[in-house]
């Protein structure tokens, strides 16, 4: 079945210093890749998204793409603020179907930015 | 404002009993679903309804209930059947239709913890 497999956290950076969080998936054909973020006590928000190979999804300042070859999607951003403090999930959506609510998340990744 | 609002956002349980989350949108989205959220384990699908007075099972379906009779609303029923019921709940909405601009709306959660 389809699976996501995001790096392992928590992961702790100092403000500015570059964020990358790895994400790789496993799914039949071309799914969609979404990454969400969830603040402390809230529920999960949309961050960025992309729905066919080499689409570039990017938001306040954070980027991933769509990579078929690796099957991969990596969250991006340049310079991080102690706000970027939460816990970031990727996700995919089948092809097709009837399947378009039904998501398949990795495990999430705590991220912490200190000042 | 348009969103999804849950209800409790805390909730305390004794062995035995069953709770039920409620689960109201003002998005006019035809599907709903419900996500259980453990630490390190990302979100599993509970149950999911495309149309009003239709569900279906999703992953971990197994103690809990669901209706829709409504088109804003979708209730979720932890039953005592749940073994292990103390988790984070999301609710979710999205337009029907597969569509890449189709994206899960999520509310902000409830907590249950189980005594």
């Amino acid at each position: 079945g389809d699976s996501v497999t995001q790096m392992e956290g928590p992961v702790t950076l100092s403000e500015e210093a570059f964020l990358t969080i790895n994400c790789t998936y496993t799914a039949t054909g071309y799914p969609s890749l979404f990454w969400y973020v969830q603040y402390p006590g809230e529920g999960l928000q949309l961050l960025l998204k992309a729905t066919k190979a080499d689409d570039k999804g990017s938001n306040k300042g954070f980027e991933a793409t769509y990579r078929k070859e690796t099957t991969s999607f990596h969250l991006e951003k340049g310079s991080v603020q102690v706000s970027d403090s939460a816990v970031y999930f990727c996700a995919l959506r089948p092809p097709g179907g009837t399947s378009y609510g039904k998501l398949t998340f990795g495990q999430g990744t705590i991220l912490t930015v200190h000042p | 404002d348009g969103g999804i609002t849950q209800s409790p956002k805390y909730l305390f349980r004794k062995e035995g009993q069953n709770v039920t989350l409620s689960c109201e949108q003002n998005l006019n989205h035809d599907a709903m679903y419900w996500y259980r959220q453990d630490p390190g384990q990302g979100l599993r699908l509970i149950y999911y309804s495309q149309i009003v007075n239709d569900f279906q099972k999703g992953d971990i379906a197994e103690g809990y209930s669901v209706s829709r009779e409504k088109k804003e609303s979708f209730p979720l029923t932890v039953t005592s059947a749940q073994k292990n019921p103390t988790a984070f709940y999301l609710c979710a909405s999205s337009m029907a239709g597969y569509s890449g601009a189709n994206v899960l709306t999520f509310g902000a959660g409830s907590r249950l913890t189980v005594l």
